[in-house]
């Protein structure tokens, strides 16, 4: 069954450097998001992507993130300069109809 | 903004056990979703509701658009059923992102 892929599963960085998550969403899949949920708090909407371009973004996607779709298959969420609070469970998650999949997230732990 | 609140926030049960999780938010939207996410943190869909009531499996979802209020059920609930079900609701079409609850903490004993 296709799946979205996310790559690292766990990311360990220094505050103030850039990281850059990685996804490979469903191939014939239109839409795409990124999410984030911070350890013991509800997942939050960030960020979607469609057609080449930000479709929404919520307060919290703010100019130190990103996103990009450099090519047909990859989906990235770039911190540019990370800071403590951004330590959190990071999920996209992409869509044809009406379901959103989801990758497995990937864990950022700044330090 | 809507506000997407559920309960209970955490639920014990034993094996065999009728499961109901109940999930309300304050502004109409155009669709909810019932998640469940197992404690490696990965997020599955189980159910996409507008309307009335789903099943699949043991699992049965209802909603009630009027009331703003949705449930999610489980019959014969058993151990592998353990993990935190999240309601999420989605306002408009096409990008728009989900508001998600805090989701539910559902542990079945044996």
């Amino acid at each position: 069954e296709p799946e979205v892929t996310q790559t690292p599963s766990h990311q360990v960085t220094q505050m103030g450097q850039e990281v850059i998550l990685r996804c490979v969403p469903i191939s014939n899949h239109l839409y795409f998001y990124w999410y984030r949920q911070i350890l013991g708090q509800k997942v939050e909407f960030l960020v979607s992507f469609y057609n080449n371009e930000i479709s929404e973004k919520s307060e919290i996607f703010d100019d130190q993130f990103s996103v990009e779709r450099p090519d047909g298959s990859n989906f990235t969420l770039k911190i540019r300069s990370t800071k403590l609070e951004d330590s959190a469970m990071y999920f996209c998650a992409s869509k044809l109809g009406n379901i959103q999949y989801f990758g497995a997230g990937t864990r950022l732990s700044v330090l | 903004k809507n506000e997407v609140e559920q309960s209970p926030q955490n639920l014990t049960a034993q094996e065999g056990e009728f499961i109901t999780i109940n999930c309300s938010y304050s502004v109409g939207i155009s669709a909810l979703h019932w998640l469940q996410q197992h404690p490696g943190g990965g997020i599955v869909s189980l159910f996409m509701l507008s309307s009335g009531k789903k099943k699949h499996g043991r699992l049965i979802a209802t909603i009630n658009i009027q009331e703003k209020h949705s449930s999610l059920h489980i019959t014969a609930s058993h151990p592998r059923d353990s993990a935190v079900y999240i309601c999420a609701v989605i306002q408009g079409g096409g990008a728009d992102g989900l508001t998600f609850g805090k989701g539910t903490h559902l542990i079945i004993q044996p």
